[in-house]
């Protein structure tokens, strides 16, 4: 069974960093694309970022480029996300997903952690 | 980038009625098409990808249609269990942006 652990949301102030993670099990983490993707509490889903499985594919939304960095330790089954120049807008919880081996369909999905940016 | 729009935003129907939600592609995504159901208070789930396909363990009375820019979801026959918002995603090119999602209640 697939299952996947975020952790690392914390408050944190306006200009801040943090870094998240995902502690991936139940599967061959090296070989699959992963997701981040955030939720405003009664909001809709808003993708974040994708790596595949080596590392070498990355793309990231718009709202997040140049401030956000995803990267994965394939040995260590875990994905990251590295937060920088955190706003109030990036306040969400943020999903871990599991996707494809070639596919970047989220097929699997952690229970979140919740980040707050807040002064 | 590519917007995706569903609409309705909400819809209520009968138990055993027919639900169709729609989502519109702003550029052609071909069938690169994924449609999700978050219930209240979990973890979304994926039901259908490829546009058609429903994933593994998804109840048949879900289904999926559409290429290009035009997407439906259907429910054929409405279940108490069903409540929750449905996201559309396009996985075609990043970013890889979802629907603004379509809140699915009981009349």
């Amino acid at each position: 069974e697939v299952h996947l652990v975020e952790s690392g949301g914390i408050l944190v102030q306006p200009g801040g960093s943090l870094r998240l993670s995902c502690v991936a099990s139940g599967f061959t983490f090296s070989t699959y694309w992963m997701h981040w993707v955030r939720q405003v509490p009664g909001k809709g889903l808003v993708w974040v970022s994708c790596i595949n499985s080596d590392g070498n594919n990355i793309s990231y939304a718009d709202s997040v480029k140049g401030r956000f960095t995803i990267s994965r330790d394939n040995a260590k089954n875990t994905l990251y996300l590295q937060m920088s120049g955190l706003r109030a807008e990036d306040t969400a919880v943020y999903y871990c997903g599991r996707g494809g081996r070639s596919v970047r369909v989220t097929y699997d999905w952690g229970q979140g952690t919740l980040v707050t940016v807040s002064s | 980038d590519i917007q995706m729009t569903q609409s309705p935003s909400s819809l209520s129907a009968s138990v055993g009625g027919r639900v169709t939600i729609t989502c519109r592609a702003s550029h052609d995504i071909s069938n690169y098409l994924a449609w999700y159901q978050q219930r209240p208070g979990k973890v979304p789930k994926v039901l259908i990808y490829a546009a058609s396909t429903l994933q593994s363990g998804v109840p048949s009375r879900f289904s999926g249609s559409g290429s290009g820019t035009d997407f439906t979801l259907t429910i054929s026959s409405l279940q108490p269990e069903d409540v929750a918002t449905y996201y559309c995603q396009n996985y075609h090119s990043a970013p890889l942006t979802f629907g603004g999602g379509t809140k699915v209640e009981i009349k």
